[in-house]
């Protein structure tokens, strides 16, 4: 059965750098987010994405966080200067058409560790 | 602003007993309502998804209901399994689906 894969599957990185997620989707969904999920705390929504551009984003996704698909595949999160309370699990998903209320697919996360 | 409530928290049973799940939300114009269970260490597996015109979704073991009026949803678990031991999540989203907003979890535990 298709997936979505995240890599890194743990990425450590120092105060202050940026940091790149990737997420390969299900190749023929249409609609993509990024969740996070502090330890302990609930699954937080931080973007959807359809079409090329951003559909809903949260209070958390500010200037320091951005989204792209570069190409056919896949599907990134930027998080610029990153600070320690960074450090959280992130969810990717992609479901296939959202307007049908289809489910959406997670991928294992990626744990961001920032020291 | 959608609030997604869960109880309990943590739930121990022993195996075979049936069990409730309890989820509410604060904003009833939800346009569909997801169970999801997460495995330690894992991501997140749709179990049941409600459309917003639907009252139930039904999976082998699992029964899910919704009720907008009363803002809440529940997950029925008939005869447990060890193999049902995780969090159980409840998650609404808005209209179009673009944005999901989750529960903070149920943890089970199903003793064998």
């Amino acid at each position: 059965e298709p997936e979505v894969t995240q890599t890194p599957s743990h990425q450590v990185t120092q105060m202050g750098q940026e940091v790149i997620l990737r997420c390969v989707p299900i190749s023929n969904h249409l609609y993509f987010y990024w969740y996070r999920q502090i330890l302990g705390q609930k699954v937080e929504f931080l973007v959807s994405f359809y079409n090329n551009e951003i559909s809903e984003k949260s209070e958390i996704f500010d200037d320091q966080f951005s989204v792209e698909r570069p190409d056919g595949s896949n599907f990134t999160l930027k998080i610029r200067s990153t600070k320690l309370e960074d450090s959280a699990m992130y969810f990717c998903a992609s479901s296939p058409d959202s307007l049908s209320n289809q489910p959406q697919h997670f991928g294992d996360g990626t744990r961001l560790s920032i020291l | 602003k959608q609030e997604v409530t869960q109880i309990p928290a943590a739930l121990s049973v022993p195996e075979g007993e049936n069990l409730v799940l309890n989820c509410s939300f604060t904003d009833s114009a939800i346009y569909n309502l997801q169970w999801f269970r997460q495995d330690p260490g894992k991501g997140l597996t749709s179990l049941l998804l409600i459309q917003s015109s639907q009252r139930e979704q039904t999976s082998g073991r699992l029964n899910a209901s919704l009720d907008k009026s009363s803002g809440r949803s529940t997950l029925y678990i008939a005869a447990s399994q060890p193999g049902d031991s995780a969090t159980y999540l409840c998650a609404g989203s808005n209209t179009g689906g673009f944005k999901t907003i989750f529960g903070a979890g149920t943890r089970l535990f199903v003793k064998a």
